[in-house]
């Protein structure tokens, strides 16, 4: 298995309090994605980091920011939880982007907003 | 923008056959295909590149039709096993750092 781990796996944290989630990796894959999972909406992405200090933006960046100072980590923070915000998040990391490489998926985090 | 996948659901017996279908609004450079379990991560299945190129699972195959912008996933004599929600992902040859994935399709498999 890639060596992928996320925490905190389970959070409940209130509505206006910042959250920062963390996805760490053992591969020093160059590409690390964050992905929030709804019923109905599959697998959405929010930002992306192609190398350290350099990430952009997905579909659905509105509300999260990320950072990335070391290949092995890749933070995602919510600077002011909403109830929108309760979901599944996913971290995936591949070698590349586009080429005959595989994303693997670290096991989420389960975020409530209450 | 995410891929359009179909059927969203689809049930089956044991042993019977289900085709997946993806499609994109912009050209592709790359599908991927992955399942998930409930409660667990998504699984990589399969990769299809523009111009051919696969790499994959054994007893799963897919197509890539470039000029349509879609591809399609064949579980043939399908196991209890393969129960779960596929997703198809998508790299555009415009934004090829993204890996974005469509809405999922459950399959569920009876015996």
């Amino acid at each position: 298995d890639a060596g992928i781990t996320q925490s905190p796996r389970h959070k409940v944290t209130e509505t206006g309090t910042p959250v920062t989630l963390r996805c760490h990796q053992t591969e020093n894959h160059r590409y690390m994605y964050w992905y929030r999972q709804d019923p109905g909406h599959g697998l959405r992405l929010i930002h992306y980091s192609y190398g350290v200090k350099d990430t952009d933006k997905g579909e659905v960046s509105d509300g999260y920011s990320v950072s990335r100072s070391k290949t092995e980590d890749f933070l995602l923070t919510l600077e002011s939880a909403t109830s929108s915000q309760t979901s599944v998040y996913f971290c995936a990391i591949s070698e590349r982007t586009g080429m005959n490489t595989e994303a693997f998926f670290g096991q989420g985090t389960r975020l409530t907003v209450v | 923008q995410q891929p359009v996948q179909s059927p969203q659901a689809v049930i089956l017996r044991e042993g019977e056959d289900a085709v997946i279908n993806c499609s994109s609004s912009k050209a592709l450079y790359s599908v991927h295909w992955y399942r998930q379990k409930h409660g667990e991560a998504p699984v990589f299945l399969m990769i299809l590149l523009k111009g051919g190129e696969q790499k994959g699972h054994e007893k799963i195959s897919a197509s890539f039709n470039e000029k349509k912008q879609q591809s399609s996933l064949y579980l043939t004599a399908s196991q209890l096993s393969y129960s779960g929600t596929y997703f198809c992902g998508t790299v555009t040859s415009g934004s090829a750092r993204q890996l974005t994935f469509g809405s999922g399709t459950q399959l569920t498999v009876l015996p």
